[in-house]
């Protein structure tokens, strides 16, 4: 149990669709981050929030829309993607940034 | 933002201790260095963390020079379960502004 859960694990979706990432922890944090990692690559950080506040943005395409309601959730809205973003993302969360990150299991992205 | 070079790939056998260097010779006063490890499909996990010196936990220890230029992962006895991507990550884990990036990594494969 690491404290950090990610629904769903697997999404399977069209390039028309939306749909969005659900991110969670249960450990007090108040930092709270998305990553982005395609096959044999490394992590790619996306966006970062702290206290609810957007502090990083890794010049992200604008089909990806984080959106962070309070400490302790974290979203990533999806519309209009492509093949290519097809990957294992990422949600993780430390003290405060900076800090050791604790990582969820991820949600396996695949974009046809 | 430091910069860390490691080895591309490393392979070892059951029982062996591993040594996995980073380089980072730019490294800033308020840098400290982390590692994590990350199996196929999951997020990282942290292992250690340190300033200077030696560091060391129930899972691995972390040398690090006085000129702080390198540091070395050191895993004992190593097991097959041991086979993974580790990261070295250098940062000032105070400040909220610097990034803390993943490279590559150091894809390490035991061998029974």
């Amino acid at each position: 149990e690491t404290g950090v859960t990610q629904t769903p694990r697997h999404l399977v979706m069209g390039m028309t669709n939306k749909k969005s990432l659900k991110c969670e922890q249960h450990l007090g944090h108040n930092a709270m981050y998305w990553y982005k990692q395609s096959a044999k690559k490394p992590l790619e950080l996306m966006f970062v929030y702290s206290l609810e506040e957007r502090v990083e943005n890794n010049s992200v395409p604008s089909r990806f829309s984080p959106e962070c309601p309070n400490s302790s959730h974290l979203f990533l809205h999806l519309h209009t993607l492509q093949p290519e973003d097809s990957a294992l993302y990422l949600c993780a969360s430390s003290q405060e940034v900076g800090n050791e990150q604790f990582f969820g299991p991820g949600t396996r992205l695949t974009v046809l | 933002l430091a910069k860390t070079t490691q080895p591309i790939s490393m392979d070892s056998y059951e029982g062996q201790e591993v040594n996995i260097t980073c380089s980072h010779n730019n490294i800033a006063t308020n840098d400290y260095i982390t590692w994590y490890q990350q199996f196929p499909s999951q997020g990282p996990r942290f292992i250690i963390q340190g300033y200077k010196t030696k560091v060391t936990n129930e899972v691995a220890s972390l040398f690090i020079p006085a000129d702080r230029k390198s540091s070395t992962l050191s895993l004992p006895r190593v097991s097959l379960s041991d086979t993974a991507v580790y990261y070295c990550l250098v940062g000032d884990i105070f400040n909220r502004d610097d990034k803390i990036i993943f490279g590559k990594g150091t894809r390490l494969h035991i061998l029974p």
